[in-house]
């Protein structure tokens, strides 16, 4: 099973600033999923990229998918306190036979302050 | 649509006792994972059904767990002999799984089930 690396794993922040999170691995990926996870829910799929080098942009988020399809990446222009969250990558499981099954990340927790 | 739902939201339990959790996917969805999250954290994967085949259940953590799907729909996890450390949120999720040849990855969450063992 591969493994995926976030960072960082906290990022506190005041409201209007620029952020990126990081999705790591030393794996290549066939697709990588970006989930949001606000408190007392589950998560929710933001967005899924499949070709290297891709980037796919969601209002003030931007997700840029690596040319090596290794690692991926989620900006945050101008965060708003609405942006809080636990904010998860995840990536089909290469290995094994469990096909259909994904591998997450650990998970960046992101708080913005007003 | 209705989405995945799961009950009860909340279960506070005495240690020693067993617990079910249940969790009903979206219609039409053929997978089904258990997931187990603790404050804070990122998720555990527990069990993934998918269709007829065998569930894969590498990920629970002792034999105290199980899990069953009936008739490819309705999954309940259960825990015997609750312990403190079994203390989570429990989150199920199902996707379209595999389709007409092609596997669809995105994932559908519940709220979840938040355990308190005692």
């Amino acid at each position: 099973t591969q493994l995926l690396e976030q960072s960082p794993q906290f990022l506190s922040i005041q409201e209007g600033e620029n952020l990126t999170v990081y999705c790591n691995s030393s794996s290549v990926f066939s697709s990588l999923q970006w989930y949001r996870q606000e408190p007392g829910e589950g998560p929710v799929l933001l967005v899924t990229v499949v070709t290297g080098g891709e980037v796919k942009k969601l209002k003030r988020l931007t997700f840029q998918f690596g040319d090596a399809r290794k690692d991926s990446s989620l900006h945050i222009t101008a965060a708003q306190p609405g942006d809080t969250g636990l904010y998860l990558c995840a990536a089909p499981d290469a290995g094994g036979t469990s096909y259909g099954k994904l591998t997450f990340g650990q998970g960046t927790i992101l708080t913005v302050h007003p | 649509g209705a989405g995945v739902s799961q009950s009860p939201s909340n279960k506070v339990t005495e240690k020693g006792k067993d617990v079910e959790l249940r969790c009903d996917p979206i219609s039409g969805h053929t997978a089904l994972y258990w997931y187990r999250q603790s404050l804070g954290q990122g998720l555990e994967f527990l069990i993934y059904f998918q269709g007829n085949s065998a569930p894969d259940k590498s990920g629970l953590p002792s034999d105290r767990f199980s899990a069953e799907r009936t008739g490819g729909s309705v999954s309940t996890l259960t825990i015997q002999r609750t312990q403190q450390e079994d203390s989570a949120v429990y989150l199920c999720a199902s996707s379209r799984g595999l389709a007409g040849g092609l596997m669809t990855y995105e994932q559908y969450f519940g709220p979840g089930t938040r355990l308190t063992v005692t």
